[in-house]
């Protein structure tokens, strides 16, 4: 069975400063894994995805995730924070085959502190 | 693209009512999600369809819950009688192939008086 684990329920950084939110992932073959961004009384919203390929994913808003293999980790990272990152992050994972649908963690809210 | 659309935007009933949402998949999507987020839960998958087939409805709570996608560009979640119990944020989703992200709608606010 496919799982996803977010440790931190809260991160606070300062405005400037680098961030990162954790995610570490558990599936029996290769996995797909999914960055999502959730802002106030709105949907889901996609950041940036590892299929295949190069381990640094780069996405939307200055967002990078860097795909372990070995650590079973796919960390969400950003150089410089802003306020406007203040958000609730889910880490999504699936396994490459089958017709299993996607796992989301229990998703990590980002405070940015000016 | 107008995005995945989903009606109401909030709802609110009284326990034993009917509740129907609706959701727009985006068009060319064959894979519909429905989701439940509360704070005490997280965000949990209801049921998801294929090509308009339920592949999955294991997360469907009980026999309250329906759900039914008649057409490629229609999508229905059905709760009766409700409960206090069901109040909850409901997602739709919708994705092109299963490798794709899944692109969610704004969300139906359900309040079970």
């Amino acid at each position: 069975a496919q799982s996803v684990a977010q440790p931190e329920d809260q991160v606070n950084v300062a405005e400037g400063n680098p961030l990162t939110v954790k995610c570490t992932y558990s599936v029996s073959g290769n996995p797909y894994l999914f960055w999502y961004v959730q802002y106030p009384n709105r949907g889901l919203q996609f950041l940036l995805k590892y299929i295949t390929g190069d381990n640094l994913v780069k996405g939307s808003y200055g967002f990078e995730a860097e795909f372990n293999k070995s650590q079973t980790s796919f960390h969400l990272k950003k150089p410089s924070a802003l306020v406007s990152d203040s958000a609730l992050y889910f880490c999504a994972v699936r396994e490459t085959s089958g017709n299993t649908p996607l796992v989301f963690g229990k998703g990590t809210r980002l405070s940015v502190i000016a | 693209d107008a995005g995945v659309i989903q009606s109401p935007r909030h709802e609110v009933t009284e326990m034993g009512q009917e509740v129907t949402l609706r959701c727009k998949p985006i068009s060319g999507h064959d894979y519909l999600f429905w989701y439940r987020q509360t704070m005490m839960r997280g965000l949990e998958l209801l049921i998801y369809f294929n090509n308009n087939v339920p592949i999955d409805d294991s997360g469907m709570p009980e026999d309250r819950f329906s759900a039914k996608m008649p057409n490629a560009s229609f999508s229905t979640l059905k709760i009766q009688p409700s409960e206090p119990r069901d109040s909850a944020v409901y997602f739709c989703a919708s994705s092109p192939t299963r490798y794709n992200e899944q692109f969610f709608g704004p969300g139906t606010r359900l309040t079970v008086l």
